[in-house]
């Protein structure tokens, strides 16, 4: 499997439930950052967690990082319809150039 | 101050003609880099530039495939003699510069979707 593998591939849940998103990764990274996409659109940068770092908030989401399990988990509380979208994780690798290796992420769909 | 601007949103090509993407980053970053998307995929690294200079091109094709980003001017991505295996969204991002890698987020412009037809 690849660098930054998300699961699951989709999710279906009501509007006020939690979603949880996992991401495994392969390498050291120097950090993991989670991106949303809503479908034809750009990518919007959410949070991005330190490889020193083991959990980070940012309103309704908490981004946890183990690297002795090289995962890290998205957590959205009270979702909304509006959270629609598909989730990627991004690593940037120990030692690279800036790149950022993306997973294939996981659709999400908020029912109302 | 704007975001990430990309520009055409659509770009329908015949086989055989030329693409050119453009890409002019956030204001006052000067790292760039281009990525593809293949349809229900993630996306592919493809090429990270800073002004006049192509740091890393791992991730791009070595035929046919081009990126610069001159000192005046958006960077540019450009794809000669497409094929059909090239219809994908190709998006640019871009960093500002003088930042720990470790603490960088990049900045996503909303993409170009090619069609190859």
């Amino acid at each position: 499997s690849q660098q930054g593998e998300e699961d699951p591939q989709a999710l279906s849940i009501q509007e006020g439930e939690n979603a949880t998103m996992n991401c495994s990764y392969k390498t050291s990274i120097n950090n993991l950052q989670w991106y949303r996409q809503n479908s034809g659109r750009g990518l919007v940068h959410l949070i991005l967690i330190r490889s020193n770092e083991r959990e980070k908030h940012s309103g309704r989401l908490r981004v946890t990082l183990d690297t002795s399990k090289k995962s890290s988990s998205l957590l959205i509380t009270a979702s909304r319809a509006a959270d629609t979208a598909s989730y990627f994780c991004a690593t940037g690798l120990s030692g690279s150039a800036r790149q950022l290796t993306f997973g294939s992420g996981t659709q999400l769909t908020v029912l109302p | 101050n704007a975001g990430v601007m990309q520009n055409p949103r659509h770009l329908v090509r015949r086989r055989g003609q030329e693409a050119r993407l453009r890409c002019s980053p956030m204001k006052g970053h000067s790292h760039v880099y281009w990525y593809r998307q293949l349809p229900e995929e993630g996306l592919k690294f493809m090429v990270y530039l800073q002004k006049e200079n192509i740091i890393d091109e791992s991730g791009m094709p070595k035929e046919r495939f081009s990126a610069e980003f001159p000192k005046e001017g958006p960077s540019i991505l450009r794809i000669q003699q497409v094929v059909r295996g090239d219809s994908a969204a190709y998006f640019c991002a871009s960093s500002p510069p003088g930042r720990s890698w470790v603490e960088t987020e990049a900045f996503f412009g909303q993409g170009t979707r090619l069609t190859v037809v």
